[in-house]
């Protein structure tokens, strides 16, 4: 019964590096979606996907890439890290209601 | 665009107050609407919606009315708990091309005992 899950929750990274937000998810939703939270802003879309092999851009999509091979997964790629970045991430599936996972706190130094 | 306005906070109340949260938003067609919650260190998970002018969304103890006339889909409770304190997210999802969700800057609601 694990719906939506994130790894890691925590990651620290230094200005250039690059790494991959994981998401999984056991609901058969067709549709996923990767967003940023920050204080004062809410939550900002950066891609969504409405199925295996489709992938589309939300609000806030620069500097990140995403790839859609399964149903189950959408991983999220930060390509060269900025402090800008540092932020908490939310994976998120269906959308009415979305079913959200628990986060992943990253911060760039 | 779609847009969701509501106010940030954060809002403190005592235990056992009045509750309400104003939310209020623009769509161009006929959105269904929700009510989030994030606990500390938690993702969003849903505490109500309504689909349709009129209808009255509940749960746990929180309501909100979905009122076309007024664009507004206010979130009330009765009697706080201190359990409550958490941030509030309002969104709409529109039936346009994917169904995006547009939500709110969510409001913080921190209860006193």
């Amino acid at each position: 019964n694990a719906g939506v899950t994130q790894t890691p929750k925590f990651q620290v990274l230094k200005t250039g590096q690059s790494m991959t937000l994981q998401c999984a998810q056991d609901m058969n939703h067709e549709y996923m979606s990767w967003y940023r939270q920050d204080p004062g802003m809410g939550l900002r879309l950066i891609h969504y996907s409405v199925g295996a092999g489709i992938t589309d851009q939300g609000e806030v999509p620069n500097g990140y890439n995403v790839s859609r091979s399964t149903t189950e997964d959408f991983p999220l790629r930060l390509l060269s890290a900025a402090p800008s970045q540092t932020s908490v991430y939310f994976c998120a599936t269906g959308n009415q209601p979305q079913h959200f996972g628990d986060g992943t706190r990253l911060s760039i130094l | 665009g779609d847009s969701v306005t509501q106010m940030e906070g954060p809002v403190t109340l005592s235990e056992e107050a009045f509750l309400t949260i104003n939310c209020t938003y623009t769509a161009t067609g006929y959105p269904s609407l929700f009510w989030y919650v994030q606990y500390p260190g938690e993702g969003l998970q849903l505490l109500l919606k309504a689909t349709k002018a009129d209808d009255k969304g509940s749960n746990k103890g929180f309501e909100a009315t979905y009122r076309k006339e007024t664009t507004s889909f206010h979130l009330e409770k009765g009697s706080v708990q201190v359990s409550d304190s958490a941030v509030y997210f309002c969104a709409l999802s529109d039936f346009g091309g994917y169904q995006k969700v547009t939500f709110g800057i969510g409001t913080k609601l921190q209860v006193i005992p």
